[in-house]
């Protein structure tokens, strides 16, 4: 079956650090890969995607690259700052699965001024 | 736009009562699906839909109940809560499309006492 590996948290960081939580899955096809941010009391939202071998997603700084030969989808920030304090899950999501996401097990962030 | 709106946000049940959270979104979405998060286990997959009258059981659907009568809504029954049910339960929605994201709800917080 799918399953998402995530980098363990919590992970501690000063504001302008750089930042990356790793993140390799296991699939039988080709998924689309997604990191979401869950900021304290509200759902999930999305970050990035992306949707095939080598394509590049981000958004508020936030980059990560889609790398089939070594099936990771690796979240990096050049410079974090206080408001990116949340949890971070990757995420994947099969063709053909009804567009089901599985989860990796978040990664708390706290980023300190 | 409303987006994905779940109610209630927070409720507590003793064991053995029955309750249904509700959930409905405004964006004539095909997809719909719950997911329960507890703690270092990321989002978990209970039920979801591909459609209004069609549904299909997750990865712990134990102990839950769903029905999917029209696009907009998706209810989650607990027919007889258990301590184990403790958890925060989201609801989410996508258009279904290849590589289209899932759009969350803020979620409601549920113990069972």
């Amino acid at each position: 079956g799918n399953s998402v590996t995530q980098m363990e948290g919590p992970v501690t960081l000063s504001e302008e650090a750089f930042l990356t939580i790793n993140c390799t899955y296991t699939a039988t096809g080709y998924p689309s890969l997604f990191w979401y941010v869950q900021y304290p009391g509200e759902g999930l939202q999305l970050l990035l995607k992306a949707t095939k071998a080598d394509d590049k997603g981000s958004n508020k700084g936030f980059e990560a690259t889609y790398r089939k030969e070594t099936t990771s989808f690796h979240l990096e920030k050049g410079s974090v700052q206080v408001s990116d304090s949340a949890v971070y899950f990757c995420a994947l999501s099969e063709p053909g699965s009804a567009r089901q996401l599985t989860f990796g097990s978040g990664t708390q962030l706290t980023v300190l001024p | 736009n409303a987006g994905v709106t779940q109610t209630p946000k927070f409720q507590v049940l003793k064991t053995g009562q029955s309750m249904t959270l509700q959930c409905a979104q405004d964006m004539n979405h095909e997809y719909m699906s719950w997911y329960r998060q507890d703690p270092g286990m990321g989002l978990r997959l209970i039920h979801y839909s591909v459609g209004a009258g069609i549904t299909d059981q997750g990865e712990v659907p134990n102990g839950y109940n769903v029905s999917r009568s029209t696009t907009e809504d998706f209810p989650l029954r607990l027919l007889s809560a258990a301590p184990s049910q403790t958890s925060v339960y989201f609801c989410a929605s996508s258009s279904g499309g290849e590589g289209q994201p899932q759009h969350f709800g803020d979620g409601t917080r549920l113990s069972i006492l």
